[in-house]
């Protein structure tokens, strides 16, 4: 079965750091890219930018870039997004989803809930 | 930047109706438009890719059209199940894709 699997509900203060993962499984990892979407509370979806784990191009939306840092390691079929210091306006659902040729997103995971408060 | 505007912002139906939601785009995005249905909580389900192709899987009452800024999704026959909120996104310009502001499909 094709999935992917995020990890856990982060609770953050503003000014931390931190780094959510997304690791695929029951495909070939390297041969399809990630994107990561963004959803804030009671809101739409937000398309924040895409991964290609086999070579690591990276693109980010003009509204994310230099905001978060999109990475993978291929090695373990994850993908990444971090923030070198959280602000209270990052608090989200955020989401990864397997994206064929870089085009629709065909597989989703389950979401990542992070809150930052102080 | 490539602009979804999706229309209307909520729909009441009821069960049986056929539904139509429109999605535009501010400059043409030829067959580049995917269709998603997210209910509360969950993640995206991917419906309709390529403007017009269902997505295995998905339901036959469900089906895409339009090409350069104009699409429709449309629903032949709303089931309970439907009742979700809609987004479009394009895909036309590599690595800006964005997504329309959703449609809410409530019971009327």
């Amino acid at each position: 079965e094709v999935q992917l699997v995020q990890s856990g509900a982060e609770v953050k203060k503003p000014g931390e750091s931190l780094k959510i993962s997304c690791k695929g499984s029951g495909y070939s990892f390297t041969s399809y890219w990630i994107g990561w979407v963004r959803q804030m509370p009671g809101k739409g979806l937000e398309w924040m930018g895409i991964i290609y784990p086999g070579d690591s191009d990276t693109r980010y939306s003009p509204s994310f870039q230099g905001q978060v840092t999109i990475s993978a390691d291929k090695s373990i079929s994850t993908a990444y997004l971090q923030w070198s210091s959280l602000k209270a306006s990052d608090t989200a659902m955020y989401y990864c989803a397997r994206t064929p040729e870089g085009e629709s997103m065909d597989v989703w995971g389950q979401g990542t809930t992070v809150t930052v408060s102080s | 930047d490539i602009q979804m505007t999706q229309s209307p912002s909520t729909l009441s139906a009821s069960v049986g109706d056929r539904v139509t939601i429109t999605c535009r785009a501010s400059q043409s995005i030829s067959s580049w438009l995917a269709w998603y249905q997210q209910k509360p909580g969950k993640a995206p389900k991917l419906l309709i890719y390529k403007a017009s192709s269902l997505e295995s899987g998905v339901p036959s009452r469900f089906s895409g059209s339009g090409s350069g800024t104009e699409f429709t999704l449309t629903i032949s026959s709303l089931q309970p199940d439907d009742f979700a909120t809609y987004y479009c996104q394009q895909y036309n310009s590599f690595g800006t894709w964005t997504f329309g502001q959703g449609t809410k499909v409530e019971i009327k």
